[in-house]
């Protein structure tokens, strides 16, 4: 049974075109993650939610935003992406308490920008 | 901060033999989780393994063990018995006792399994 599930698995957008991402769980895990992983890279995180508190990395640029309207569901917005923004985008989730909690990730949406 | 180092970028090994992928880290946190995950060609990051810092033993998962070396802060991954699906890039990650738990990676590596 999937537990993290990502929608959708490929995605093609055209330079500058806005494109959402989206990420569900069926864990209750109270953190979810965005994850960004370029080809042969260590994936590198963009943001994650602790409930409904958004944490936004330092270097994440602007034109990445995020939602997560419930528990459940977490979308990844890019308002005008550029081809340095294709790459696979990792959702995962995690219970409370690190750091014994695994991070359960989906199974990553691959963007391609034209 | 904290830090992993993967040393190896890509690994050999015969099927059937036994594997050794390193993982070195380092952090101020006094207490941390280390993780291995797998990473197939699909993309999908698949959790193997977690050591805790304060886990006196060794941690095993079916094919997977974890060998861990507090002093020496180095949390290396054994496979037994490659098997040709074992084929793929290996994450070592860590997790600290704060910051909401975000996960620092190592760089990978690459693990071909001959036949």
């Amino acid at each position: 049974d999937a537990m993290v599930i990502q929608n959708p698995r490929y995605q093609v957008t055209q330079f500058g075109k806005p494109v959402t991402l989206s990420c569900s769980q069926t864990l209750n895990h109270n953190v979810m993650y965005w994850y960004q992983q370029k080809s042969s890279q260590a994936p590198k995180l963009l943001f994650h939610y602790y409930d409904k508190d958004f944490n936004n990395e330092a270097d994440t640029p602007d034109n990445f935003q995020s939602r997560r309207p419930n528990t459940s569901f977490c979308f990844l917005d890019i308002r005008s992406p550029g081809l340095g923004d294709a790459a696979m985008y990792l959702c995962a989730t995690s219970g409370l308490a690190p750091p014994g909690n695994t991070q359960y990730f989906g199974p990553g949406t691959r963007l391609t920008v034209l | 901060a904290q830090k992993i180092t993967q040393t190896q970028p890509g690994m050999f090994v015969q099927e059937k033999e036994a594997v050794t992928l390193d993982c070195t880290y380092d952090t101020s946190d006094p207490s941390y989780g280390l993780f291995w995950y797998k990473q197939p060609s699909s993309g999908e990051m698949i959790f193997l393994i977690y050591q805790g810092s304060y886990d006196q033993q060794n941690a095993t998962e079916g094919r997977y063990s974890l060998n861990f070396q507090k002093a020496r802060k180095s949390a290396n991954l054994v496979i037994s018995a490659s098997q040709l699906g074992d084929s793929a890039m290996y994450f070592c990650a860590m997790r600290g006792g704060t910051n909401a738990g975000k996960s620092t990676f190592g760089d990978g590596t690459t693990l071909t399994v001959k036949p």
